[in-house]
C-alpha cells in the first residue's frame, strides 16, 4: 500500500553498527507498528504507538528503541545491530480512532541483514 | 495472553479446487479476527477480518471465513482457487483496545500451493 512507505526497503550492514528504519504514511492514521518477519514465525510486534507522546513495547522490544517524531513518522533504531536480527521488518499503521474498527495497513517491507 | 495457532505450514491444493486454511486463536475475551495474505516478495494484504455480528465474513478475491467461538476457530475458505492465489496466509488476533485491535499477533502462516 503507497500509502505506507519504509526506508530503505533493503539494507545490508555489519555487527556493531546503529540502523534506523524509517516509515512514513500519508494514511492520517493515530497508530503505528513495528513488526518483524521471520521464516516460520510470522510477524512478531516490535513496538507500537498510539499517538505521538505514547510509545509502547511489544513481544519483542529487546535491543531495539523507537521515535514518533512525528504523526505521519516512526522510527526504528537498532543501536547496536546482531546477526540475530536479520529479518524482515514491516511497519503498519491502523485506523483506530476513525470508528472503523482497527485494520492495520502495512507497508512493503525492509529487509535488514546484519552481518 | 492471545495466541494464533496455523496447523498447517503447507498446503497444496489443485487450480478450481476448494480451499479451508485452519486457524485457531487462544483470548480470553471476543477477538477481532484477520487474514492477511502475502504474495512472494510483497507485503501483507487484507482479505477480511471478523468484529462483531454476523460470524460469517467475506472477503476480497472471493475469500470468506467463518468465525467459531465454541472451536475457537477463524477459518479461511475458498470455493475455488486460482493459481494467483499461491502466496502465504496469515491469521492474526488483536486485542480489543478503545473500541478496536491493538498490535496483532499472528500465526506462523501456511504456504499455499497451487498444482496446475
Amino acid at each position: 500500500d503507497a500509502d505506507v512507505t519504509q526506508t530503505p526497503r533493503n539494507r545490508i550492514t555489519k555487527t556493531g553498527k546503529r540502523i534506523m528504519l524509517e516509515c512514513s504514511q500519508t494514511k492520517g492514521h493515530d497508530r503505528m507498528y513495528w513488526y518483524r518477519q521471520d521464516p516460520g514465525l510470522g510477524l512478531r510486534l516490535i513496538y507500537y504507538s498510539f499517538d505521538v507522546k505514547d510509545i509502547n513495547k511489544g513481544e519483542i522490544s529487546d535491543g531495539y528503541s523507537v521515535s514518533r517524531q512525528a504523526q505521519a513518522k516512526f522510527s526504528l533504531s537498532l543501536e547496536s545491530a546482531i546477526p540475530n536480527q536479520t529479518a524482515l521488518y514491516f511497519c503498519a499503521t491502523s485506523d483506530l480512532g476513525t470508528g472503523i474498527g482497527g485494520t492495520q495497513y502495512f507497508g512493503p517491507g525492509t529487509r535488514l541483514t546484519v552481518l | 495472553a492471545q495466541s494464533v495457532t496455523q496447523p498447517d505450514i503447507h498446503i497444496t491444493v489443485s487450480e478450481g479446487a476448494s480451499l479451508e486454511l485452519r486457524c485457531n486463536y487462544s483470548y480470553g475475551a471476543t477477538p477481532y479476527l484477520f487474514w492477511y495474505v502475502q504474495s512472494p516478495g510483497q507485503g501483507l494484504q487484507l482479505l477480511l477480518k471478523y468484529f462483531s455480528g454476523d460470524t460469517l465474513v467475506q472477503g476480497i478475491k472471493g475469500f470468506e471465513a467463518e468465525f467459531k467461538r465454541s472451536q475457537s476457530s477463524f477459518n479461511l475458505r475458498k470455493p475455488s482457487v486460482h493459481w494467483s492465489d499461491a502466496a502465504e496466509y496469515f491469521c492474526a488476533v488483536g486485542r480489543r483496545s478503545g473500541g478496536g485491535a491493538d498490535g496483532l499477533t499472528f500465526g506462523k502462516g501456511t504456504h499455499l500451493i497451487i498444482q496446475p
